[in-house]
């Protein structure tokens, strides 16, 4: 079955702890990106990438890094979590080339107490 | 700056009913359109992308319109099911098709 998944689902951890959402996708797509969700403003783009070893920021970066080391997999760290980046995780991939569509994993809920 | 706002922010209609999501933009350059719909606890879910030369496209009951001149979105839903009770998203890209541009989204109940 073609998808995108997400690990952990669910995730509480403390201000502080390094932590990594990892993302796979088995439709070798050429792009994958990742969002963040919070009550009344939508989803936001945090990082993408365009192919193996390319990536780029989106909108809102800070505090994130990600690595694009094998194509069907898109990690998500966050060296030093804060309480502001408590949300809800999306990852996305798709061929990144013409219309494409889009497809998004099932999301990761994260809370940093 | 470039944004992409909904309305209304909810909705609430009777099922069999039909109903219109409206979605505004200002993003520029422009390159696509898309609706998502997105059911709770999970990922969005592509309804349809509109280049700036479509003016409308359909997905079963779902309609997208689009007007490039006013910069202005449509999604008409017709004969509405319980199951399309969800967040129905704007989003759309500019000049970088790998940046897109979410709007805060709809969010619809189809009551029996």
């Amino acid at each position: 079955e073609a998808q995108v998944t997400q690990n952990p689902r669910y995730l509480i951890t403390v201000t502080g702890k390094k932590l990594t959402v990892t993302c796979s996708q088995n439709m070798n797509h050429e792009y994958m990106s990742w969002y963040r969700q919070d009550p009344g403003l939508g989803l936001r783009q945090i990082y993408y990438s365009m192919n193996v070893e390319v990536t780029d920021k989106g909108d809102v970066p800070e505090g994130y890094k990600v690595s694009r080391k094998e194509k069907r997999n898109f990690p998500l760290i966050l060296e030093s979590p804060s309480p502001n980046q408590t949300s809800l995780y999306f990852c996305a991939s798709g061929t990144g080339t013409g219309l494409y569509e889009q497809y998004f994993g099932p999301g990761t809920r994260l809370t940093v107490t | 700056k470039n944004q992409v706002e909904q309305s209304p922010q909810s909705l609430i209609i009777l099922e069999g009913k039909n109903c219109t999501l409206q979605c505004n933009y200002t993003v520029s350059p422009f390159s696509n359109l898309r609706w998502y719909k997105q059911d709770t606890g999970r990922g969005p879910v592509s309804l349809t992308i509109m280049t700036f030369s479509e003016n409308t496209k359909s997905n079963g009951r779902y309609t997208a319109t689009l007007d490039a001149d006013t910069k202005q979105s449509s999604l008409h839903i017709t004969a509405s099911q319980l199951s399309d009770s969800a967040s129905y998203i704007c989003v759309v890209s500019g000049d970088s098709s790998y940046k897109l541009i979410f709007g805060s989204g709809t969010r619809l109940l189809v009551r029996p």
